[in-house]
């Protein structure tokens, strides 16, 4: 059973809306990360935080942003979704074992 | 710079057969190393990891992988397949070395086709 939850898990929404992935996670774990893949392909970081009000941009140019205010809740906000956004949005997080337990994914769209 | 290959984009393999996964990687200190796989429209599933002892390390489903120093490689493998492994797989490394950064290195996935 996933211990870190990821809403909505599909979203269709219009060019210019704002939005926010919501992720939480209940295992206490203090890294958390945001990857984004398209269908059956490579996972790109876009953000990582190693702790509460820590926030770091991953390897990928994202124009989406993030915040950590509480351990558990790490969302991710796109200020103006633009179609070149869709894809799907997987949220992460670390344990002291150094493995990842993912959330099932947002899959976006932007039409 | 830490690095992940897996060199192939697609593994095809009859129900039943054996199957192997390959995964290579570079790291300027001790590896550790981990499988996952990802179901059509979902996250990724933890399979197995390799941080120290034993190089034969057995995870979720019946898959197995071996970590091999001198060749830098940790291949994944399950001795009979099941159509329903058919998924994407991916290799991951984190440097030993590399203190409190616990970022995964990924490779690029490998699709697993299980012909019945």
């Amino acid at each position: 059973e996933a211990d870190i939850y990821q809403t909505p898990r599909y979203l269709v929404i219009g060019t210019g809306k704002k939005i926010t992935l919501e992720c939480s996670q209940t295992m206490g774990h203090d890294k958390m990360y945001w990857y984004q893949q398209d269908p059956g392909m490579e996972l790109h970081l876009i953000h990582y935080s190693y702790g509460v009000n820590s926030t770091e941009k991953g390897d990928l140019s994202s124009e989406s942003t993030v915040s950590r205010i509480r351990t558990e809740h790490f969302p991710l906000t796109l200020e103006s979704a633009r179609p070149s956004h869709t894809s799907q949005y997987l949220c992460a997080s670390s344990d002291a074992y150094y493995g990842y337990t993912f959330g099932s994914g947002t899959r976006l769209t932007v039409v | 710079a830490q690095s992940v290959a897996q060199p192939e984009d697609q593994v095809n393999v009859a129900e039943g057969n054996p199957l192997t996964v390959k995964c290579t990687y570079s790291v300027s200190g001790n590896p550790y190393l981990f499988w996952y796989v990802q179901y059509p429209n979902r996250g990724l599933q933890f399979l197995l990891k390799y941080i120290t002892g034993d190089n034969l390390v057995k995870g979720s489903y019946g898959f197995e992988a071996e970590f091999n120093k001198s060749q830098t490689s940790f291949h994944l493998k399950k001795p009979s397949a099941l159509v329903s492994d058919s998924a994407l797989y991916f290799c991951a490394v984190r440097d030993s070395n590399a203190g409190n950064n616990r970022k995964l290195i990924w490779g690029l996935g490998t699709s697993l086709a299980v012909n019945p």
